[in-house]
C-alpha cells in the first residue's frame, strides 16, 4: 500500500495524558499536512510541512500541541495534557508539492479522551 | 459567514437519478476547488479537482465551477447506493496551501 499511513488508528486516553501520533507520507510527497476533524464537521487545518520546515500553523493549534517532520519524511503530532475537547479524528494528509497540488488523506487516528 | 458553505442535508435521491451537490465560497482569491467523499468513520477520499470556470467531467461526476459567483458544485449521475456519503466541498486560496472545507452534505441513495 503506497498511500498515506497513520498510527495508531484508534487511541483512548485518560484526560492529563500525553499522546503522539505518526503519519508516513506518500513517497516524495515533499508537503505533509494535519487536520483535524469533529463529528459533523468539515476537516479544520492544523498545520502544515514542506520537507522538514513547519511554514504554516492554524490557531487552533494551542501550545499543547507540537508537531515534527524531523527528516522531511514522516511526522509526529504530539497532544500534550489532553482535555475532552481534543477527542476527535485527526487527518494527516500529503501533497507532492508541485503546480496544482491535490492532498490525500490517511486513514485518520480517532483519539478519544475519558 | 462561514469560509465554505454547504447544505448540510441530508439530501434523498433514488437509484439512478442525478444528485447534485452545491458549495459556496466566501474568499475570491480562492482558486483551487476539490471534493472529497467521506463514508462514515472513514477519511476523505478524493474525488474530483476543478481549476478554471466550466465544467469537468470523470466518469459519472461532474464538478461545476463559476468563480464570479463563487459557487462550485458536484453532479453524480446514475447514482448508486454506494454513493450514500457526506461530501466535502474544500477550497485552497492562492498563496496557501491549507484546505478550508465545508461542513459537508450528507447524500442517501435509496435503491
Amino acid at each position: 500500500d503506497t498511500g498515506v499511513s497513520q498510527d495508531p488508528r484508534h487511541k483512548i486516553t485518560k484526560r492529563g495524558q500525553n499522546v503522539t501520533f505518526r503519519c508516513d507520507p506518500i513517497s516524495e510527497h515533499n508537503r505533509l499536512y494535519w487536520y483535524r476533524q469533529t463529528l459533523g464537521q468539515g476537516p479544520e487545518f492544523l498545520t502544515y510541512f514542506q520537507n522538514e520546515a513547519q511554514l504554516e500553523k492554524s490557531r487552533l493549534l494551542s501550545d499543547r500541541f507540537s508537531a515534527e517532520r524531523p527528516k522531511g519524511s514522516f511526522s509526529t503530532l504530539e497532544i500534550q495534557r489532553t482535555e475532552q475537547g481534543d477527542s476527535a479524528m485527526y487527518l494527516c494528509a500529503s501533497s507532492l508539492g508541485l503546480g496544482k497540488d491535490t492532498q490525500y488523506f490517511g486513514p485518520g487516528t480517532r483519539l478519544t479522551v475519558l | 459567514q462561514k469560509e465554505v458553505e454547504q447544505n448540510s442535508g441530508p439530501l434523498s435521491v433514488p437509484e439512478g437519478a442525478i444528485a447534485s451537490l452545491n458549495c459556496t465560497y466566501s474568499d475570491r482569491v480562492s482558486q483551487s476547488f476539490f471534493w472529497y467523499r467521506q463514508y462514515s468513520g472513514k477519511s476523505p477520499e478524493l474525488i474530483m479537482s476543478i481549476y478554471s470556470n466550466g465544467d469537468k467531467e470523470d466518469g459519472r461526476f461532474t464538478a461545476q465551477l463559476n468563480k464570479a459567483s463563487q459557487y462550485v458544485s458536484l453532479l453524480i449521475r446514475d447514482s448508486q447506493p454506494s454513493d450514500s456519503a457526506t461530501y466535502l466541498c474544500a477550497v485552497n486560496a492562492a498563496g496557501f496551501q491549507k484546505l478550508v472545507f465545508g461542513t459537508g452534505t450528507r447524500l442517501l441513495v435509496s435503491p
